[in-house]
């Protein structure tokens, strides 16, 4: 069965960086985009990009450009997010999503499966 | 970008009713729209996806139907695991969005 298991809380002070690992296992991971999304506590569901694991390559969200990192080891089947300066109102769960796809292997935005987040709280 | 309004944004209801929650889209999504259910501490899990398909195991009580710039899902007989927070989620544009929620509560 397909799943998506994610590191674990973390605790940052504002201005550093955090980095989330999201490993997949119960399909092929170089076979279906990988999103990332986040829940700041109380609030609804931000998206904040993706990764095609087959190529490496990236989307993101305007808001996150320049600040967020995905990246992808597709020999251990994980997905990174990396989000630096961090200031307190990034305090959220983040999660991974397995994009659903289509049958040409494409991305089609529907997030079929989730991980169970990860907490991270930036304060001083 | 495309804004995503949900009504209600808080709904109570009983075991047993049938529940209808409202999403708009700020302009026309054609069908690219998608329902999720996300419980306390959980993750979100897809229920519809493209307006109106039911995604695999979910039960047949939840459907949705619309197109263009309104959508609805309906819980036919509500179960007492479907106390929950619902979204919304247009997929036309290159960047997904999510409405505010709706939180089904207990009557």
């Amino acid at each position: 069965q397909v799943q998506l298991v994610q590191s674990g809380a973390e605790v940052k002070k504002p201005g550093a960086s955090v980095k989330v690992s999201c490993k997949a296992s119960g399909y092929t991971f170089t076979g279906y985009y990988m999103h990332w999304v986040r829940q700041a506590p109380g609030q609804g569901l931000e998206w904040m990009g993706w990764i095609n694991p087959n190529s490496g390559g990236t989307n993101y969200a305007q808001k996150f450009q320049g600040w967020v990192t995905m990246t992808r080891d597709t020999s251990i089947s994980t997905a990174y997010m990396e989000l630096s300066r961090l200031r307190s109102d990034d305090t959220a769960v983040y999660y991974c999503a397995r994009d659903q796809g289509d049958k040409w292997g494409e991305y089609q935005l529907i997030f079929d499966y989730w991980g169970q987040g990860t907490l991270v709280t930036v304060s001083s | 970008d495309i804004q995503m309004t949900q009504s209600p944004s808080t709904l109570s209801a009983s075991v047993g009713d049938r529940v209808t929650i409202t999403c708009r889209a700020s302009q026309s999504i054609s069908s690219w729209l998608a329902w999720y259910q996300q419980k306390p501490g959980k993750a979100p899990k897809l229920l519809i996806y493209k307006a109106s398909s039911l995604e695999s195991g979910v039960p047949s009580r939840f459907s949705g139907s619309g197109s263009g710039t309104e959508f609805t899902l309906t819980i036919s007989s509500l179960q007492p695991d479907d106390f929950a927070t619902y979204y919304c989620q247009q997929y036309n544009s290159y960047s997904p969005i999510f409405g505010g929620g709706t939180k089904v509560e207990i009557k």
